[in-house]
C-alpha cells in the first residue's frame, strides 16, 4: 500500500539554523508529492507541492525536490525564522485515488530567536 | 475569497450519541475530503465526494457516513460515539477531484466524555 515515512520530531533549532525534514515515501506509479503546514489551532495549508519525478517546489524559502530513484522529498529551508515553528506534513496522492492524501506522521519544528 | 469553513469549531459529547458536522468549500469547488486528526493515528483519510456522490473512503466503520448536497456543502456524521472518536476532524476542499491543490478548513475539534 502506500505510506510516507517522516524524520521523527520534535525539532529545535536557533534562527537562521538550515532546516532539513527527511520524507521518504512507498507508492506504485508516478504520485504527487506535498509538504503541507499546520499552525497551532489551525488545519492544515499547502506549502509546496511536486508532480513528477525531478521537480522541485518551492514556497516562502522551503524547497523539496522529488527524486524518484530514492523515493524521496526532503524539506529543506536555509534559514529559519521564529515564525516558521510549526508541524509539517510530507503527503503522497496516487493518481488514481482522486483527491484522497496520505500522510506522514508530522515533524513538529520549534525554532528559537 | 472565503476559505473553507468547518462548524462548529468545537464539540463536546459523550458515549453512544451521534453528531453531525458541517463543512462549506471553497465557492466553486466541487470536491470534499474528511480527514481524521489524532494524537496517535496522524491524519487519516475518511471519505471524498465529488458532484453529491462518494468518490472514495477510507478505512473506518460504518458508524461514519458523510454526504455532499447540490451546492457542494458536506456534512459527516458520526453515530454511537465512542471515546476513541474524539480528534480533530478536517474538511478539504478542491475544484475537481484529482490533480487539483486542496484547501483545508480549520477543523472541527470533537470531544466525547
Amino acid at each position: 500500500g502506500n505510506s510516507v515515512t517522516q524524520m521523527e520530531g520534535p525539532v529545535t533549532l536557533s534562527e537562521e539554523a538550515f532546516l532539513t525534514i527527511n520524507c521518504t515515501y512507498t507508492a506504485t506509479g508516478y504520485p504527487s508529492l506535498f509538504w503541507y503546514v499546520q499552525y497551532p489551532g489551525e488545519g492544515l495549508q499547502l506549502l509546496l507541492k511536486a508532480t513528477k519525478a525531478d521537480d522541485k517546489g518551492s514556497n516562502k524559502g522551503f524547497e523539496a525536490t522529488y527524486r524518484k530513484e530514492t523515493t524521496s522529498f526532503h524539506l529543506e529551508k536555509g534559514s529559519v525564522q521564529v515564525s516558521d515553528s510549526a508541524v509539517y506534513f510530507c503527503a503522497l496522492r496516487r493518481e488514481t485515488s482522486g483527491s484522497r492524501l496520505t500522510f506522514g506522521e508530522g515533524t513538529q519544528l520549534t525554532v528559537n530567536p | 475569497k472565503a476559505g473553507v469553513t468547518q462548524t462548529p469549531r468545537y464539540l463536546i459529547k459523550t458515549r453512544g450519541q451521534q453528531v453531525t458536522l458541517s463543512c462549506s468549500p471553497i465557492s466553486g469547488h466541487r470536491s470534499v475530503s474528511w480527514y481524521q486528526q489524532t494524537p496517535g493515528q496522524g491524519l487519516q483519510f475518511l471519505f471524498e465526494y465529488f458532484s453529491e456522490t462518494q468518490r472514495n473512503k477510507g478505512n473506518f466503520p460504518g458508524r461514519f457516513s458523510g454526504r455532499q448536497f447540490s451546492n457542494s456543502r458536506s456534512e459527516m456524521n458520526v453515530s454511537t460515539l465512542e471515546l476513541g472518536d474524539s480528534a480533530l476532524y478536517l474538511c478539504a476542499s478542491s475544484l475537481a477531484a484529482g490533480n487539483q491543490p486542496q484547501h483545508f478548513g480549520d477543523g472541527t475539534r470533537l470531544s466525547i466524555l
